[in-house]
């Protein structure tokens, strides 16, 4: 079975600071992994996700995330945060062959100070 | 507006009871899944139903069950309730053709927050 760590539980920035959410997984096959936000109030989204090729993924609202096989790491970044980022950030896995069936880590809140 | 809608969003239950836990997915939806999130926890995946069947289970025991049907409605069904069933339950859906597809986007209802007394 596959399990997820976020190093982080807890992030407060100030507006235009930088953001790498730290994101490490457990699991001895091939992975797809997942960004999910969740702002306040509002429902879970996704904000980015790797099947294969590029390591470096591209998602929404200038966040990307880079897989790195060798460290089981697909770490969060964003060059400049905005106040609007204020969220909960759940990175997940799903084994090859289980498609959008998730196993999620804790969780990071990240707050941005404006 | 994900277009998936979760009723009741709260319910309060006393030990040992059972309780229902519906959703309402998009039409043309086939997979549905359910997660249960505790306090302070990411979302832990319960089962998942494509098209009336279940077609994959996490670490749950037999007391969770699920129905799924033709209208793109779904339950989530538990029995003999525990302290420790207390959480908020997600449900998510996609319009993967076959139940595994990664190319379909999840969508997430608000959840229905259980506790158990």
């Amino acid at each position: 079975a596959q399990s997820v760590s976020q190093h982080n539980h807890h992030v407060i920035l100030s507006e235009a600071a930088s953001l790498e959410l730290g994101c490490n997984y457990s699991y001895g096959g091939t992975v797809n992994l997942f960004w999910y936000v969740q702002y306040p109030g509002q429902h879970l989204q996704l904000l980015l996700k790797y099947f294969s090729g590029d390591p470096l993924v591209k998602g929404i609202k200038g966040f990307e995330a880079e897989f790195i096989k060798s460290k089981f790491s697909f770490n969060l970044r964003k060059p400049s945060v905005q106040w609007s980022d204020t969220a909960e950030y759940f990175c997940a896995v799903s084994a090859n062959n289980a498609g959008n069936m998730l196993t999620f880590g804790g969780g990071t809140r990240l707050m941005v100070k404006p | 507006e994900t277009g998936v809608t979760q009723s009741p969003t709260h319910l309060i239950k006393t030990r040992g009871q059972q309780v229902t836990l519906r959703c309402s997915s998009q039409s043309g939806h086939n997979t549905v899944s359910w997660y249960q999130q505790a306090l302070g926890q990411g979302p832990q995946f319960i089962f998942q139903y494509y098209r009336e069947e279940e077609n994959g289970r996490g670490n749950f025991p037999p007391r969770f069950s699920g129905l799924q049907f033709p209208n793109y409605s779904s339950e989530l069904n538990v029995n003999a309730l525990e302290l420790d069933d207390s959480a908020l339950y997600l449900c998510a859906s996609s319009q993967a053709k076959t139940g595994y597809s990664l190319n379909e986007k999840l969508f997430f209802g608000s959840g229905t927050q259980l506790s158990v007394l």
